[in-house]
């Protein structure tokens, strides 16, 4: 079956401490990106890659990293600097042939203690 | 400046009704448009998209309307079932795919 899979479910970070998120998928897409979703409110994006080895800041990238070493995996840093990491994060991954839609990952809930 | 609006944050419908959800962009660059629908603690899930070069698409319930003089789209859920109470958002991209921009959702409940 493919799909994107997100993991841990749910993360804790302490003060000071970097967490990275993983995100794997076996679609085959080139383009990967990150999002935020903060409560009542709509995805913004974080980072975002079209291809293996090369990706780009979305809009609230401040705070956050990156890399794509490989095509199926994009994993997300969420770095000390990120002074408000509390929210949904959501991986997605886009298809150029057949339907064109972004496929989303099940989340990751990152949370302060 | 938000790119793409869904003006309105909440909908209540009666089941087996028409739900009626709004989206309107400020970029005219904007060419193809996507719909989600999306629980709490879930990732959103893909309902129907939209190209520039149409004006309308349809998938069973659900028709999306795209009024590119007023750039403005509408989803149209026909008839509307309790389980599709979820939170819905609009997602615009400017060349096919590159890079989509979403509005903040409207949470629309379908009331028994």
């Amino acid at each position: 079956d493919g799909g994107i899979t997100q993991s841990p479910k749910y993360l804790f970070r302490k003060e000071g401490q970097n967490v990275t998120l993983s995100c794997e998928q076996n679609l085959n897409h080139d383009a990967m990106y990150w999002y935020r979703q903060d409560p009542g409110q709509g995805l913004r994006l974080i980072y975002y890659s079209q291809i293996v080895n090369d990706f780009q800041k979305g809009d609230i990238a401040e705070g956050y990293s990156v890399s794509r070493e490989k095509k199926e995996s994009f994993p997300l840093t969420v770095t000390s600097a990120q002074k408000n990491p509390t929210a949904f994060y959501l991986c997605a991954s886009f298809g150029r042939t057949g339907e064109k839609k972004l496929f989303f990952g099940s989340g990751t809930q990152l949370s302060v203690l | 400046d938000q790119q793409v609006k869904q003006n309105s944050p909440s909908l209540s419908v009666q089941e087996g009704r028409i739900s009626i959800l709004n989206c309107d962009y400020t970029n005219s660059m904007f060419d193809y448009f996507l719909w989600y629908k999306k629980y709490p603690a879930e990732g959103p899930t893909f309902l129907i998209s939209i190209s520039s070069i149409k004006d309308k698409n349809e998938d069973g319930r659900f028709t999306v309307f795209l009024n590119k003089s007023a750039k403005h789209l509408s989803l149209h859920i026909v008839p509307s079932q309790p389980g599709d109470s979820a939170v819905y958002f609009c997602a615009a991209s400017a060349d096919y795919g590159q890079n989509f921009v979403f509005g903040p959702g409207t949470r629309l409940s379908v009331l028994p």
